[in-house]
């Protein structure tokens, strides 16, 4: 069963344009990821949060979390047509035992 | 080379023939995923593997089986396969407190 989910299922912005992703989970978790695949390809890790984390930035992309609301985003600013993808949340509740669960993923669409 | 390989890229074959899909890594990781990717459904974990010694099945693992040959090798087979098992199969590792390193996938068609 999927832990993540993510919203919008699907989004189309104009390059240029910062895309606003949202992911809510039901458990407590250790850390929550982002990944980004593009059509058919393996998933790419872009960045990790954990739990004692609010916000992190990577280049272009900011990831916040509220664990008290169990719920993050993937902000990318300044989008450009490559970022077009499917982007995938996924949470680890950091047991000894661990393993992702992924939500059902964002189809990103950017226009040039 | 590739952190994680998979083998084939792409396969078809016949219901009821067993095939095994090969994955191997050179993260130098313990950890090792199989997971099944189908539209609309996203990612599901059907095996997973902590060390040589160590395999769990996860949510799907029914139909499946996996070998942990080495650190670096771990495999899935599909006994005597079905057409609803025609997906997108990802093989992953993972360093402690790291995000996961993906393969390229198999993409299975069962016909």
């Amino acid at each position: 069963s999927q832990q993540g989910e993510e919203d919008p299922q699907a989004l189309s912005i104009q390059e240029g344009e910062n895309a606003t992703m949202n992911c809510s989970y039901k458990t407590s978790i250790n850390n929550l990821q982002w990944y980004r695949q593009n059509s058919g390809r393996g998933l790419v890790h872009l960045i990790l949060i954990r739990s004692n984390e609010r916000e992190k930035h990577s280049g272009r992309l900011r990831v916040t979390l509220d664990t008290s609301k169990k719920s993050s985003s993937l902000l990318i600013t300044a989008s450009r047509a490559a970022d077009t993808a499917s982007y995938f949340c996924a949470t680890d509740n950091g047991r000894a035992n661990s393993k992702l669960t992924f939500g059902k993923g964002i189809t990103l669409s950017v226009r040039p | 080379d590739a952190d994680v390989t998979q083998t084939p890229r792409n396969r078809i074959t016949k219901t009821g023939k067993r095939i095994m899909l090969e994955c191997s890594q050179t993260k130098g990781h313990d950890r090792m995923y199989w997971y099944r990717q189908d539209p609309g459904l996203g990612l599901r974990l059907i095996y997973y593997s902590f060390d040589v010694k160590d395999i769990n099945k996860g949510e799907i693992s029914d139909g499946y089986s996996v070998s942990r040959q080495a650190q670096a090798k771990f495999s899935l087979s599909l006994e005597s396969a079905i057409p609803n098992q025609t997906a997108l199969y990802f093989c992953a590792t993972r360093g402690t407190g790291e995000g996961y390193t993906f393969g390229s996938g198999t993409r299975l068609t069962v016909v």
